[in-house]
């Protein structure tokens, strides 16, 4: 265990849905990422967090929505996805942004029908 | 843009021989690092060498910057079934702290 977690672990869900990803580090690291995963691509940064604020928006859709609370935790909210957006979806903490090594989830692998 | 490109793409060898995979990068670097990703798992972090250094060893794990080649290698000794995994590196851009993921290099042992 690296001391964080996601949930659910797996999704499938409609274009027309609305759904929420959920990280939880506890590490009492301040830093938060999220990553997109898809096939034979490289690993994507989407949202960076440090220290609640939102630092990054690495030119992702709309239809994404970062939340961050709190240091601890991270929510990904998705609404009118489309196919393409199936893929595992990676958190990551880190110290903070300016710390080299992320500890990184096990990932919520989605699937948009 | 920056990005850590792994070669080869896939790599299968006998238990208890080496595995050397290799990374490229476009641009001036402050580290490198090497993680793991168990199928479709998260990443686990391996082990990070700075621009400043050119070897570091970690248990069966051995790592090499040529900051002049823009290259790294990565080499696990006397592999086990265990290491089936992908391997990515890592890049930072100088100034940032953003890393740049390649697409890995998947290493298969056969037992």
């Amino acid at each position: 265990e690296t001391g964080v977690t996601q949930t659910p672990r797996h999704l499938v869900m409609g274009m027309t849905n609305k759904k929420s990803l959920k990280c939880e580090q506890h590490l009492g690291h301040n830093a938060m990422y999220w990553y997109k995963q898809s096939a034979k691509k490289p690993l994507e940064l989407m949202f960076v967090y440090n220290f609640k604020e939102q630092t990054e928006n690495n030119s992702v859709p709309s239809r994404f929505s970062p939340e961050c609370p709190n240091s601890s935790h991270l929510f990904l909210h998705l609404h009118t996805l489309q196919p393409e957006d199936s893929a595992l979806y990676l958190c990551a903490s880190s110290q903070d942004t300016s710390t080299d090594t992320q500890c990184f989830g096990p990932g919520t692998r989605l699937t948009v029908l | 843009s920056q990005q850590g490109e792994e070669d080869p793409q896939a790599l299968s060898i006998q238990e208890g021989e080496n595995a050397t995979m290799n990374c490229s990068y476009k641009t001036s670097i402050n580290n490198l690092q090497w993680y793991r990703q168990n199928s479709g798992r998260g990443l686990v972090h391996l082990i990070l060498i700075r621009s400043n250094e050119r070897e570091k060893h970690s248990g069966r794990l051995r790592v090499t910057l040529d900051t002049s080649k823009k290259s790294s290698s990565l080499l696990i000794t006397a592999s086990r079934a265990a290491d089936t995994a992908s391997y990515f590196c890592a890049t930072d851009a100088a100034g940032t702290y953003k890393y740049i993921f390649g697409t890995g290099t998947r290493l298969k042992v056969l037992a």
